[in-house]
């Protein structure tokens, strides 16, 4: 089955700097790639995804880019906040199962 | 639109007890996905509804089973609770499977 594996485990950056969370997958029929936000006690919201017929996709400060032939995905958040503080999960579905999360990414944003 | 809804919010039980969580879904949603989030673990794909069957199941023991209503709303039943069944549970909707949308979630604690 499908495995993904997600790094790095936690990440600290000042505000105003970028962010880079880097994800591979096994299973190269995987072709949807979303990204989830949890802050603490909420619920996972999704920020972003890309589908395998796409390279990058933006939308203000963050993108996600996709190497299907390396199967690696990887999000970019750029001019961090305090606001972006959160775990960060990203997953790999493809159609007639579920999605398999990575085991997520700690982001803390210090001002 | 109204978000993904679980209910309770909260649940302790005993080992060796049952324990019934619901979701519902997104108006208009067809497929329930249930996850497991225990700590330090990620989130972990339990089972998918669509349309009233059972599409697929994680890696998870039989005692953990569930059911999805007419109104596409989901109920999930963990028996002969375990110490290690101790997480938050929470439940997604979507419309076709890609994108989907995380309720609150149960946190379900076994003493």
């Amino acid at each position: 089955g499908e495995n993904v594996e997600q790094h790095p485990s936690t990440l600290s950056v000042q505000e105003g700097d970028s962010a880079v969370i880097k994800c591979t997958y096994s299973d190269s029929a995987s072709n949807y790639f979303p990204w989830y936000k949890q802050e603490l006690g909420k619920r996972p919201q999704l920020i972003i995804d890309i589908r395998s017929n796409v390279g990058e996709k933006k939308d203000q400060r963050i993108a996600v880019t996709l190497n299907k032939t390396a199967k690696h995905f990887s999000l970019h958040i750029t001019e961090t906040q305090p606001e972006d503080s959160a775990v960060y999960f990203c997953a790999a579905y493809q159609a007639g199962t579920a999605l398999i999360f990575g085991k997520g990414t700690t982001l803390s944003v210090s001002s | 639109e109204a978000g993904v809804t679980q209910s309770p919010t909260h649940l302790i039980k005993t080992r060796g007890q049952q324990a019934t969580l619901r979701c519902s879904p997104i108006s208009g949603h067809t497929s329930v996905y249930w996850y497991q989030q225990a700590l330090g673990l990620g989130l972990q794909f339990l089972l998918w509804y669509d349309e009233g069957e059972e599409r697929n199941r994680g890696n998870f023991p039989p005692r953990f089973s569930g059911r999805q209503f007419p109104n596409y709303s989901s109920e999930l039943n963990v028996n002969a609770l375990e110490l290690e069944d101790s997480a938050l549970y929470l439940c997604a909707s979507s419309l076709y499977s890609y994108e989907q949308y995380f309720g609150p979630g149960t946190r379900l604690t076994v003493t």
